[in-house]
This record gives C-alpha cells, sequence and structure tokens, in this order.
C-alpha cells in the first residue's frame, strides 16, 4: 500500500519567489493536512483540505494556501517568499480527517535564500 | 491558550534502561491524543491513539497511557534502533483550528 507522497523532496528559492508543493495522499483518503515543522516552532497546523474544500486553517499569512483536487491530491502555494519560510512542509492523510488520524509524508525540505 | 508540552527535551538511556516521555496538555474538549516517532529527515510516524482518560495501548517495547491532563509514553528495554524524536500531539474541539497541535517532542537517545 502506497504511503503518503510529496514532491520535490527539496527546493531552494530566492526571496520574493513563490512556490507549489505537492502531495498525493493514501488512496481512499479524502483528507489532507498541511504542516510546517522548523526548528524553533516545531510542528504548526498550516491548513486541512476534505473533498476539494479547506475544512480548517492555522495561524498563518494569506500568503500561504493551497488547495485539493477531485482525486483528493493537494498543492500547497506559498508566495513572495521570505527567509522564515525555510522549513520542512509536512502533508498528512487521513480517511476523514480526525479521530481516525493522520499519516504523514516524508515532507518537501524548502530553502529560502 | 491551548498547550501541549513534553518533557523532558531530550533523554539519554543505555540499551536495556526503561524510562517514560512525558506529555502533558491543557485543552478543552480533547478528541484524541496521538504520539509519533520522527527520524532526521523523515516524516512523523505513527504510534498511537488515545481518546479517554485510562486508556492503555502497547506496541513492542512501547507503552501509551492517558489521563485527563497528560500522557505517558513508557519504553521497556530500549534498543538503539528506538533512538527517534518521539512527538506528541492533540485533536481537541475547543476553538482553534482544529488540526492538531503537536509539542515539541523528546529527542531520545538509546546508547549500546
Amino acid at each position: 500500500k502506497a504511503g503518503v507522497t510529496q514532491t520535490p523532496r527539496y527546493l531552494i528559492k530566492t526571496r520574493g519567489q513563490q512556490v507549489t508543493l505537492s502531495c498525493s495522499p493514501i488512496s481512499g483518503h479524502r483528507s489532507v493536512s498541511w504542516y510546517q515543522q522548523t526548528p524553533g516552532q516545531g510542528l504548526q497546523f498550516l491548513f486541512e483540505y476534505f473533498s476539494e474544500t479547506q475544512r480548517n486553517k492555522g495561524n498563518f499569512p494569506g500568503r500561504f494556501s493551497g488547495r485539493q483536487f477531485s482525486n483528493s491530491r493537494s498543492e500547497m502555494n506559498v508566495s513572495t517568499l521570505e527567509l522564515g519560510d525555510s522549513a520542512l512542509y509536512l502533508c498528512a492523510s487521513s480517511p476523514t480527517g480526525g479521530e481516525y488520524g493522520y499519516t504523514f509524508g516524508s515532507g518537501t525540505r524548502l530553502t529560502v535564500v | 491558550e491551548d498547550q501541549v508540552t513534553q518533557s523532558p527535551e531530550a533523554l539519554r538511556l543505555q540499551e536495556g534502561e526503561s524510562s517514560s516521555l512525558n506529555c502533558s496538555y491543557t485543552v478543552s474538549g480533547l478528541r484524541g491524543l496521538f504520539w509519533y516517532r520522527q527520524d532526521p529527515g523523515k516524516g512523523p510516524e505513527f504510534l498511537f491513539t488515545l481518546y479517554s482518560a485510562g486508556e492503555e495501548k502497547e506496541k513492542e517495547r512501547l507503552k501509551a497511557t492517558l489521563t485527563k491532563k497528560e500522557s505517558f509514553l513508557h519504553i521497556t528495554a530500549p534498543k538503539p534502533e528506538d533512538s527517534a524524536t518521539y512527538l506528541c500531539a492533540v485533536l481537541h474541539s475547543g476553538g482553534g483550528a482544529d488540526g492538531l497541535t503537536f509539542g515539541k517532542g523528546t529527542h531520545l537517545i538509546i546508547q549500546p
């Protein structure tokens, strides 16, 4: 059974640019969540999508956005990159979200220079 | 403010030396408490979900317990391959974003 797949694994971008990260959930999972992990703040919730609709959103600026497609694949976009956006971005999928638990991907390591 | 606090931040044990990791939480309406293991450069790997006080779950050398204010991850006779960062997260219904709220983790090192 394939796990959660995130692409690319590594990314280097320049301040001011934008970036799009991709996540393919486990087959049959309809909920996809995104998290940012940094050494200082740990894992922080960005947003969750379920059946192509954003269901929940964390406390991040509007530069962070996402979407989910009909096949449950999800993308996350960060516009006008800042140095502080350098982090490991993790995607997690779940059958319906919530109490059923979440399976994480290996993440995309974004470095902003 | 909803909080999840893990202690200790780091723990170094000898192989076979049992210990416990703590996760205390102050959230309203707990819907689930999750334990994950994370190896360097990888995403968190699911270990356990606990839903109500008094619940316990076991897997190999790991046992997780839950009270109304905290959870413990007991590691019995650990091996070097148990070395990792252990993360605790809660899902709650009391306001906020409704995603998982994570603690900062316990970095565990098991020395041969």
